[in-house]
């Protein structure tokens, strides 16, 4: 109930790709439903975020697509570069509550 | 604004040692996070408090592992003894909740502690 399922573990595109990250989540509670990016020795820092009241959210390269009836979520990264290059992390949250994220996507952007 | 603040940055001890962490969130905010991060099991959260009460620390471990928030500029993550299984990178992350709540979550730079 309170897992958040996230695929894939690790992904290598080329520079100038698509890249595509899924989380899954069972608990109808959640409202509010976060990405995080995470370089190498730093902590996780919030890339972008929905709402279930939206379908889909952009913000520059990225987009969150959402499926509530699928209790879905993915990120999308258009045009992706080595920049980009991270770990990404899903979660989905409880308004004041406690956050609970996916087990981290390693993106790698090939030059 | 100063973020997250977490120290030390990196911890090395023996088994059996006392390892405490120590997080100041940033001013204002009223939740307080502790996260265990490993290859293998990813961001765990140990504990969780608002307005420096706990309120859910079903994610600790086990009794070695404690945790304080004295005032709300100040928490503490204490494991003893410590176990070469604790090593992990440790965050301590904060928000603020209530009627202008974004839902984000700051997380701290960690602190990476390796048991011997």
């Amino acid at each position: 109930q309170q897992q958040v399922k996230q695929s894939p573990q690790s992904l290598i595109v080329q520079k100038g790709g698509i890249s595509i990250i899924n989380c899954a989540y069972e608990n109808t509670a959640f409202d509010y439903f976060p990405w995080y990016q995470q370089f190498p020795g730093k902590g996780p820092a919030l890339l972008i975020a929905i709402r279930p009241d939206v379908s889909e959210k952009k913000e520059g390269r990225f987009t969150i697509s959402f499926n509530k009836s699928a209790k879905q979520f993915s990120l999308h990264i258009m045009d992706s570069q080595p920049g980009d290059s991270a770990t990404y992390f899903c979660a989905a949250s409880t308004g004041t509550y406690k956050y609970i994220f996916g087990t981290g996507t390693r993106l790698k952007v090939l030059a | 604004d100063a973020g997250v603040i977490q120290s030390p940055r990196h911890e090395v001890t023996e088994m059996g040692q006392e390892v405490t962490l120590r997080c100041k969130p940033i001013s204002g905010h009223n939740s307080l996070f502790w996260y265990r991060q490993t290859m293998m099991r990813g961001l765990e959260l140990l504990i969780y408090f608002n307005n420096n009460v706990p309120i859910d620390d079903s994610g600790m471990p086990e009794d070695r592992f404690s945790a304080k928030m004295p005032n709300a500029s100040f928490s503490t993550l204490k494991i003893q003894p410590s176990e070469p299984r604790d090593s992990a990178v440790y965050f301590c992350a904060s928000r603020r909740t209530g009627t202008s709540n974004t839902g984000e979550l700051f997380f701290g730079e960690g602190s990476r502690l390796t048991v011997l």
